[in-house]
C-alpha cells in the first residue's frame, strides 16, 4: 500500500468559497501531482512538482495553485470555488529520477461538489 | 497524435473468459511501462511492471513490443472482481508519465 493520504476525502461547499486540499506522503517522494478526472474520464494533469519550492502547472488549465513547502506535502488551492470545480481531484506521488519499476502511485482523492 | 492510445472499449466478458487490452505509445525512446487499475470513483492503483521480457502475475500477463511500440495486457479465467478500468502508463526520458485514458472491463456473470 502507498503512503500518500488526502484530506477531506469528501466535500460539499458553496460558489465563492476558498478552498484548501491536502495531500502528504510519507515515502520521501521528491516529485508530486495533482490530478483532475470527471466519473468515467480519463485523468488530467493540472499541476506538478520537482521537489521543495518547485510548482509547475501541467497540460489541463486551472484555477487552483499549488504550494511545496515540505517535501511531504503538496496542498491545492481553489481562491474561489465554483460550480465548473466539481470533480475529484487526485494527489500522486514519485520518484524524482524514474527506475526500472519506480512509478507513481496515488492519494485516495478528494470528491468536490460545488454548489 | 497523443503520446499514449488505448482502446476505451467497454469490454463486456463472461466470466472464466480471456481478455487482452492493447496500449500503443508513440515515442520510441519510451523507458518504462505499467498498467494499473482503477476501480469506480477510486484512485488508480498500480497492476503491474511491463518488461521486454514479458511478466506474469497469476492470471495477468503484460507484454511489451517495442518494435511495435505497443504494450498489452492479457487477463485469463475472468472473474467478476475483474471490472474495472484499465490504464497504461508510459514514462519518458525526463520522468515524463503518460497516461492512456481508460479501457473499461465488465466481467459477466
Amino acid at each position: 500500500e502507498a503512503d500518500i493520504y488526502q484530506t477531506p476525502r469528501y466535500l460539499v461547499i458553496g460558489t465563492g468559497k476558498k478552498i484548501t486540499l491536502e495531500c502528504s506522503q510519507t515515502m520521501g517522494h521528491d516529485k508530486m501531482y495533482w490530478y483532475q478526472q470527471d466519473p468515467g474520464m480519463e485523468l488530467h494533469l493540472i499541476h506538478y512538482s520537482y521537489g521543495v519550492n518547485s510548482t509547475e502547472k501541467g497540460d489541463l488549465s486551472s484555477e487552483s495553485t499549488v504550494s511545496r513547502i515540505r517535501t511531504e506535502h503538496f496542498p491545492l488551492t481553489l481562491e474561489s470555488a465554483r460550480p465548473s470545480h466539481t470533480s475529484q481531484y487526485l494527489c500522486a506521488s514519485s520518484v524524482a529520477w524514474t527506475g526500472a519499476g519506480d512509478t507513481q502511485y496515488f492519494g485516495p482523492g478528494t470528491r468536490l461538489t460545488v454548489l | 497524435r497523443k503520446e499514449v492510445e488505448q482502446d476505451p472499449g467497454p469490454f463486456n466478458v463472461p466470466e472464466g473468459a480471456t481478455v487482452a487490452f492493447n496500449c500503443t505509445y508513440s515515442n520510441s525512446a519510451s523507458q518504462s511501462f505499467f498498467w494499473y487499475r482503477q476501480d469506480c470513483r477510486k484512485e488508480p492503483k498500480l497492476l503491474m511492471s511491463v518488461y521486454s521480457s514479458g511478466n506474469e502475475d497469476g492470471r495477468f500477463t503484460a507484454q511489451l513490443n517495442r518494435a511495435s511500440q505497443y504494450i498489452s495486457l492479457l487477463i485469463r479465467d475472468s472473474k467478476l472482481s475483474d471490472s474495472a478500468t484499465y490504464l497504461c502508463v508510459v514514462i519518458l526520458v525526463g520522468n515524463q508519465f503518460y497516461f492512456g485514458t481508460g479501457t473499461s472491463l465488465t466481467v459477466i456473470p
